[in-house]
């Protein structure tokens, strides 16, 4: 099956910072999402975006499918951004099932 | 529209004991799915379903059967639990319509422990 892999694995900022965050896959994909998962363990979805650009206030997105790959940047980092991002992906043919990475812990210290 | 919720949040069992999760979504969404999550991963899909009657088995299955008797509820039974089966299990739903946005939507998750 599709493989995805996330990096970093962990990652601390201070508040005010920026990141990105790396998501690449092994195959072609049919839908692509990112979720952040507080430390209430709720998931939250941020992004659909199979390709293309997104934004959504300080949080972006960029997928490009033809080099199997996405990237989340968070920009002026706040505590209340700390938890698990996961990206997860729908590859071809796959019946709309999503495979998850592991995730990147984020930490955003005051 | 409460979206995706999940019945019990917590739940303590012995092993060999048996229980059922329930996932209720009123999106009138086609696709539903359980996941299960455990330390330091990232979900990984137990079962699915594609409608109302039908269920097939994701990448995890073993110790768990699945019955979606009607479009709106799926549930997940454990026959005999194992400490194994200690996780956090989530439920999702998509639309799954062609050439549409199929995003997958989240219930808040059953944190179950076996002892």
């Amino acid at each position: 099956g599709i493989q995805v892999e996330q990096s970093p694995p962990d990652l601390i900022l201070q508040e005010g910072a920026n990141s990105t965050l790396r998501c690449n896959f092994s195959d072609s994909v049919n839908n692509l999402q990112w979720f952040h998962q507080n430390p209430w363990g709720q998931l939250i979805n941020l992004f659909y975006i199979p390709s293309g650009t997104k934004q959504n206030g300080r949080l972006s997105a960029t997928t490009v499918a033809t080099e199997r790959y996405s990237l989340l940047y968070i920009s002026s980092s706040q505590t209340t951004d700390s938890g698990v991002y996961f990206c997860a992906v729908e590859g071809w043919g796959s019946n709309y099932k999503l495979t998850f990475g592991k995730g990147t812990l984020l930490t955003v210290n005051p | 529209n409460a979206g995706v919720t999940q019945t019990p949040k917590f739940r303590v069992l012995k092993t060999g004991q048996s229980m059922t999760l329930l996932c209720a979504q009123d999106m009138n969404h086609e696709y539903m799915y359980w996941y299960r999550q455990d330390p330091g991963m990232g979900l990984r899909l137990i079962h699915y379903s594609v409608g109302e009657g039908t269920t097939a088995k994701g990448e995890v299955p073993d110790g768990y059967n699945v019955s979606r008797l009607k479009k709106q509820n799926f549930l997940l039974g454990l026959e005999s639990a194992a400490p194994s089966q200690t996780s956090v299990y989530f439920c999702a739903s998509t639309p799954s319509l062609r050439g549409f946005y199929n995003e997958q939507f989240f219930g808040p998750g059953t944190r179950l422990t076996v002892l």
